[in-house]
């Protein structure tokens, strides 16, 4: 089966610029998680999405973050306008909704994102 | 909230040693533990999980962990040390049966030398 896939794997934008991250989940995975990782710190969880509805986003930073899943299939993660501190790479995870299994999470390759 | 510490942001091995990376977590109720590996420019893969039935966990690659609750640990071990695990590890834990509250360690950078 074809694994997470992120797009793009890397940008560079100015302070100000608006960017758009995608994540297309593994085919079937109901639950879709999005993770940041600031210059060497722990990945920080910012959002799940279960099918198209925002179960838990309570880790989003600040309204400038926007994350959609319209269809329930890929994810969008929108910043703007980006400042400097949300340099980083940004993490997407898809898991199937195994009640009782506790699915392991499936990670893509990430974006690394530069503000400059 | 549930939460875990890795302790050394860098280990440094060499070949055919002893690999012990180290995990404390916190949980005011019986966790899930995880470790986690990233290669370079890859995403990170699960090595290995513990969800309560046996407290050794052996994982991928020759890896394994102990879950020891009077510790609050979760070590990561290897007997010997090969090249080709120089990778990043990460250590996660959560308490829903379904990930949504997983939380992860800064990271530890494990250096492998010939």
């Amino acid at each position: 089966e074809a694994g997470v896939t992120q797009f793009p794997s890397h940008s560079v934008i100015e302070k100000g610029q608006t960017v758009t991250l995608r994540c297309d989940p593994i085919s079937g995975h109901d639950n879709l998680y999005w993770y940041r990782r600031v210059m060497g710190k722990e990945i920080k969880f910012l959002l799940h999405f279960v099918k198209e509805s925002k179960q838990d986003e309570s880790g989003m930073p600040n309204n400038r973050f926007l994350a959609e899943r319209t269809g329930g299939t890929y994810s969008t993660l929108k910043v703007q306008p980006a400042e400097l501190e949300d340099s980083g790479v940004y993490f997407c995870a898809s898991s199937r909704r195994d009640r009782g299994d506790n699915s392991p999470l499936h990670f893509g390759n990430g974006t690394r994102l530069t503000v400059t | 909230a549930q939460s875990v510490t890795q302790l050394g942001s860098h280990v440094s091995v060499s070949e055919g040693a002893l690999v012990l990376l180290r995990c404390n977590y916190s949980s005011s109720v019986p966790p899930y533990l995880f470790w986690y590996v990233q290669y370079p420019n890859q995403g990170l893969q699960l090595l290995l999980k513990y969800t309560s039935a046996a407290t050794l966990v052996k994982g991928i690659n020759g890896f394994e962990a102990e879950f020891k609750k009077s510790e609050t640990s979760f070590h990561l071990t290897k007997p010997s040390a090969h090249m080709s695990d120089a990778a990043e590890y990460f250590c996660a834990v959560s308490v829903g049966w379904n990930n949504n509250d997983m939380r992860f360690g800064a990271g530890t950078r494990l250096t492998v030398k010939p």
